[in-house]
């Protein structure tokens, strides 16, 4: 099914541990991003990628790193988790169509 | 900066009651506005959107109109069911720019 497939659905980190979170999608399209969830916070905004190569900063960078080697792909690592990274991380991608973004199911993320 | 403030929940309503959930914003430029919804266990999808002034976006009876006067975005549907409930969030976009910044989203719980 075309869309955007994250891994892994939940995943628990010991402080200083780094790790990479996997998002794919199968649209072609250009834009992708990563967004961070926490209650009474909504999304925010970490890093984004207009197209291969291509990759900026968001509301939410500092310690995650990503990278953008193919259109398809787009990883989110974390360098040396901190509890305050505990969250649920979405991948979302954007094509021209306009139906506006198509998120994963998102990556449960527990740093103890 | 651009900023998005939902009404806070959760809300709690009967089967076929009518449902608002306030959105208003602030932006620097001329916003297009979405509302995106959370189902349980799921990524978020669009709702729907509306990209200029007096412009009403609909969807699955949901209806929202963007009223500049009141920098406001407010959802409506007239009888919600059960499978209505879900996590509800407010968005902008600013001049073409891909980036979504949202509100902190309203937990709405349809009870029989």
């Amino acid at each position: 099914n075309a869309g955007v497939t994250q891994t892994p659905k939940f995943q628990v980190l010991k402080t200083g541990q780094s790790m990479t979170l996997q998002c794919a999608q199968d649209m072609n399209h250009e834009y992708m991003s990563w967004y961070r969830q926490d209650p009474g916070m909504g999304l925010r905004l970490i890093h984004y990628s207009v197209g291969a190569g291509i990759t900026d900063q968001g509301e939410v960078p500092n310690g995650y790193n990503v990278s953008r080697s193919t259109t398809e792909d787009f990883p989110l690592r974390l360098l040396s988790a901190a509890p305050s990274q505990t969250s649920v991380y979405f991948c979302a991608s954007l094509g021209t169509g306009g139906h506006g973004y198509t998120f994963g199911s998102g990556t449960r993320l527990t740093v103890v | 900066g651009d900023s998005v403030t939902q009404m806070e929940g959760p809300v709690t309503l009967s089967e076929e009651a009518f449902l608002t959930i306030n959105c208003t914003y602030t932006a620097t430029g001329y916003p297009s506005l979405f509302w995106y919804v959370q189902y349980p266990g799921e990524g978020l999808q669009l709702l729907l959107k509306a990209t200029k002034a007096d412009d009403k976006g609909s969807n699955k009876g949901f209806e929202a109109t963007y009223r500049k006067e009141t920098t406001s975005f407010h959802l409506e549907k007239g009888s919600v069911q059960v499978s209505d409930s879900a996590v509800y969030f407010c968005a902008l976009s600013v001049g073409g720019n891909e980036k979504l910044t949202f509100g902190t989203g309203t937990r709405l719980t349809i009870i029989p």
